[in-house]
């Protein structure tokens, strides 16, 4: 069964950094494209990140480009999104994604809250 | 950036009818690469339909996309209790960036 596991969000000031991280298992991650999404509360879903299966191709959103930063660990099966310069309009949920082919995404984490608050 | 409209916002429908969801493009998409994706309250989306007509795994027939250049349409033919959810369609022919429709409610009426 594939698992994709979200942690560490929470709560962060403005201006500051988090880093999420996704746990993957039940598949063959080292093969698989992988995706982040958010969603802020009550809102609709934004992509902001891709990450091909070997790490060499990576796309941001505009809103995310040169604060965020994804990364992979092909060794740990392990998906991470370092999120820095954090600002109130990033409060949301953000789940990984595993694509089933780009950036169609056929397997969903729970999300991880991150809400960004003084 | 392709921007996704999205049709009606609200959708109020009772059980065993059809409902026809929307989404227009605000250019071509590429390949018709366009996904659908249902999310309930407290949960992950899920994959429903992607490359505008296919389903994705496990997804039951009464499903079916349609649509090419910038039209594209979800139906449900007959509508079940465990339907009635948040809709977004997803382009992901001309990326970055990827962009989702901004939802369709589907309500029980």
């Amino acid at each position: 069964e594939v698992q994709l596991v979200e942690s560490g969000g929470g709560l962060v000031q403005p201006g500051g950094s988090l880093r999420l991280s996704c746990a993957a298992s039940g598949f063959a991650f080292i093969n698989s494209e992988m995706n982040w999404v958010r969603q802020a509360p009550g809102k609709g879903l934004e992509w902001i990140s891709y990450v091909s299966s070997t790490g060499s191709l990576i796309y941001y959103a505009d809103s995310v480009k040169g604060r965020f930063t994804i990364s992979r660990d092909n060794a740990k099966n392990s998906l991470h999104l370092q999120m820095n310069g954090l600002r109130a309009e990033d409060t949301a949920v953000y789940f990984c994604g595993r694509a089933l082919v780009a950036q169609v995404i056929d397997n969903w984490g729970q999300g991880t809250l991150v809400i960004v608050s003084s | 950036e392709i921007v996704l409209t999205q049709s009606p916002g609200t959708l109020s429908l009772s059980p065993g009818e059809r409902a026809t969801l929307s989404c227009r493009a605000s250019q071509s998409v590429i390949g018709n690469y366009l996904a659908w994706y249902q999310q309930k309250p407290g949960q992950a989306p899920r994959l429903l339909i992607y490359g505008t007509s296919s389903r994705a795994t496990g997804i039951p027939d009464r499903f079916s996309g349609s649509g090419s250049g910038t039209d594209f349409t979800l139906t449900i033919s007959r509508l079940e209790t465990e339907d009635f959810a948040v809709y977004y369609c997803q382009q992901y022919g001309s990326s970055p960036p990827i962009t989702f429709g901004q939802g369709t409610r589907l309500e029980i009426k």
